[in-house]
């Protein structure tokens, strides 16, 4: 059973920021929220997670919502690189993921 | 380092043959998991070894069969699969904390077609 809901595609302009959403309504309060992209049939390759506190690193932002339902990943500045399908993921007790549907970016010159 | 390698790359193989997957790391880590992948759907977990044990069986069909040698090893046994089997298969590892923090690192997956 997903455990987030993703819209299934997105588009970004080149240089713009890409705000991804995503909502998981269901999660507990000990479950971390993740994010992977995947580029045409390579292995999915991690971004960032986090369990309530907004985090960022050298790839993305990630802002989760004090309520813990939704989240939003950040790209700051997309490139044709960053087109890939994304994946907001709920990491549940004991090393399981349990991937949402993804949303396909497709960053535009 | 991060990698986890994953071999063959592509293999096909008929509803009669036995073949196996491979997968590798070198990072120390605990867990690892078998992912399988159809065409435009999310990964869906079927295994994952925890200690070289395994911990979670997805009720994956028996046709499929996981072995972790040691905890850098991971292979997937495949035996009389059926051409719906034909997907992505993906391999990952992880430190094999359950109760923090734990990032899975992926392999590039290995495409099964099968005839």
């Amino acid at each position: 059973d997903a455990k987030t809901t993703q819209p299934p595609s997105m588009d970004c302009a080149e240089g713009r920021a890409a705000n991804l959403p995503c909502n998981h309504s269901t999660i507990s309060g000990n479950e971390y929220v993740y994010w992977y992209r995947q580029i045409h049939s390579q292995g999915p390759q991690y971004i960032i997670h986090g369990l309530k506190n907004n985090e960022t690193n050298e790839m993305a932002s990630l802002i989760i919502t004090e309520d813990r339902k939704s989240s939003t990943l950040i790209l700051p500045h997309a490139t044709l690189r960053d087109t890939a399908v994304y994946y907001c993921i709920v990491r549940v007790w004991g090393n399981q993921f349990y991937f949402g549907t993804g949303t396909s970016l497709t960053v535009i010159p | 380092d991060t990698e986890v390698t994953q071999t063959p790359k592509h293999l096909v193989m008929g509803m009669t043959n036995k073949k196996s997957l491979k997968c590798e790391q070198h990072m120390g880590h605990r867990a690892m998991y078998w992912y399988k992948q159809k065409a435009k759907k999310p990964p869906e977990l079927m295994f994952v070894y925890s200690y070289e044990k395994l911990s979670i069986n997805e009720s994956v069909p028996s046709r499929f069969s996981p072995e972790c040698p040691n905890s850098s090893l991971l292979n997937l046994h495949l035996h009389a699969l059926q051409p719906e089997d034909s997907a992505l298969y993906l391999c990952a590892s992880s430190q094999g904390h359950s109760t923090s923090t734990d990032t899975q690192y992926f392999g590039p997956g290995t495409r099964l077609t099968v005839l």
